[in-house]
């Protein structure tokens, strides 16, 4: 069973639509995120949920709306897609561990390219 | 398969000292990325350095640089001047052209006073 799913794989697109990407992990994690990857490989954290409250927000365009229904899934809402916007979006989860140490696990990955 | 081996759970370094984390990672693509990430306890993963295969130059980000050593198929990053604030959970890992990020399972690092 894959641990973090995330759907759909690849997106294209036009400036302008409305889209949005669904994440779900089965590990009972109590925190869950979304990441941005950019053109360089860059990863950058864009928004964290810990038991479906907001903790982490960075600066990201309020065009992007995340969603939590339940602490198994994490979806992101884009409105108003630009090209900027071309990436690949990463949806990880990870719990802290008895002996201190924290499991993370990530998604495959969604590959947007708005066009 | 695409797989990242930490073979180091937990390692201490002195205040000002160096340590060198190890990762071995094994990949049949030709093309694909390493990263170490270091993960602080808000358990965001921060991107410390990355290395693209088909660049023989190690990289290197201030304190942080890596020995690529991709025949052996090792990326160990080596932090010289150790902080306080470099203590975290390290992570390594890979990434081929179909997007998908393996990582390795982790290095807890201790900076000792």
């Amino acid at each position: 069973d894959t641990a973090v799913s995330q759907t759909p794989k690849y997106l294209v697109t036009q400036m302008g639509n409305d889209k949005s990407i669904k994440c779900e992990q089965n590990l009972g994690h109590d925190t869950m995120y979304w990441y941005k990857q950019d053109s360089k490989k860059f990863l950058k954290i864009m928004f964290s949920y810990n038991n479906k409250e907001l903790i982490i927000n960075e600066t990201v365009p309020n065009r992007f709306s995340p969603k939590s229904p339940d602490k198994a899934h994490l979806n992101l809402h884009i409105n108003s897609l630009e090209l900027g916007d071309s990436a690949v979006y990463f949806c990880a989860s990870s719990t802290r561990l008895r002996d201190g140490n924290t499991e993370a696990f990530f998604g495959q990955g969604t590959r947007l390219t708005v066009v | 398969a695409q797989t990242v081996t930490q073979s180091q759970p937990e390692m201490s370094v002195q205040e000002a000292e160096t340590v060198t984390l190890s990762c071995t990672y094994d990949t049949s693509e030709s093309d694909y990325y390493l990263f170490w990430y270091k993960q602080p306890p808000s358990r965001q993963m921060i991107l410390v350095i990355r290395q693209e295969a088909y660049k023989q130059q190690n990289a290197t980000e201030n304190r942080f640089s890596v020995n690529f050593q991709k025949a052996a198929k090792s990326f160990s990053l080596k932090i010289s001047d150790s902080q306080l604030g470099d203590a975290a959970m390290y992570f390594c890992a890979s990434q081929n052209r179909d997007d998908k990020i393996i990582f390795g399972k982790g290095t807890r690092l201790h900076i000792l006073p």
